[in-house]
């Protein structure tokens, strides 16, 4: 069955230093998100995408953050100057329809840390 | 937004018994009822969902419930194994537009062998 991948699994930045979080989505996918979790607490979105722009975003998508589709088969999350608060999971997810009433397929997420 | 309050944050079964999970929440447009299973280190997997024209689907052991009245849903497993041991996620979508998930803040559920 196809899977949403993401890399790295676990990435390690020091505050204020920039990182680039990536996913690739399922292949015939048109609509991507990523959310948050920190530890202990409940999936948190953040921003959603569809044909190369941003359809939706949360308050917690501050001017920090951006995403970027490169090419035909990345997603991209980005955080500009990284901050202690960051440290959390990162999940992508997408979903061929881009309803919330769609089922959304996720990835296994990265664990940022920022020290 | 939607505010959604999910009840219990923690059960315990014994292998074999049923668990219940009860999601409630704010927004009368809801229309879609998804929950999510999280099992450690792993994302969010769908394991069953359910649309507002529809009170009740089940698929093998587990089963979905609405009561649109109240603004509520639960999630029943029945016969639980070990490997139903996970965190379980309600994510009501109303479809105002946001077509990110809003989840409750998460079930643990343990099954005691």
């Amino acid at each position: 069955e196809p899977e949403v991948t993401q890399t790295p699994s676990h990435q390690v930045t020091q505050m204020g230093q920039e990182v680039i979080l990536r996913c690739v989505p399922i292949s015939n996918h048109l609509y991507f998100y990523w959310y948050r979790q920190i530890l202990g607490q409940k999936v948190e979105f953040l921003v959603s995408f569809y044909n190369n722009e941003i359809s939706e975003k949360s308050e917690i998508f501050d001017d920090q953050f951006s995403v970027e589709r490169p090419d035909g088969s990345n997603f991209t999350l980005k955080i500009r100057s990284t901050k202690l608060e960051d440290s959390a999971m990162y999940f992508c997810a997408s979903n061929r329809q881009g309803a919330g009433n769609q089922p959304q397929h996720f990835g296994d997420g990265t664990r940022l840390s920022i020290l | 937004g939607e505010n959604v309050e999910q009840h219990p944050s923690t059960l315990s079964v014994q292998e074999g018994d049923s668990a219940v999970i009860k999601c409630t929440y704010s927004d009368s447009a809801s229309n879609y009822f998804p929950w999510y299973k999280q099992e450690l280190g792993k994302g969010p997997q769908l394991i069953i969902d359910i649309r507002s024209n529809v009170g009740e689907k089940k698929d093998q052991r587990i089963a979905v419930t609405l009561n649109k009245t109240a603004k509520h849903f639960s999630l029943h497993i029945t016969e639980t194994q070990p490997e139903d041991s996970a965190v379980y996620f309600c994510a009501p979508y109303s479809g105002g537009g946001a077509d990110g998930l809003t989840f409750g803040k998460g079930t643990h559920l343990i099954i005691q062998p």
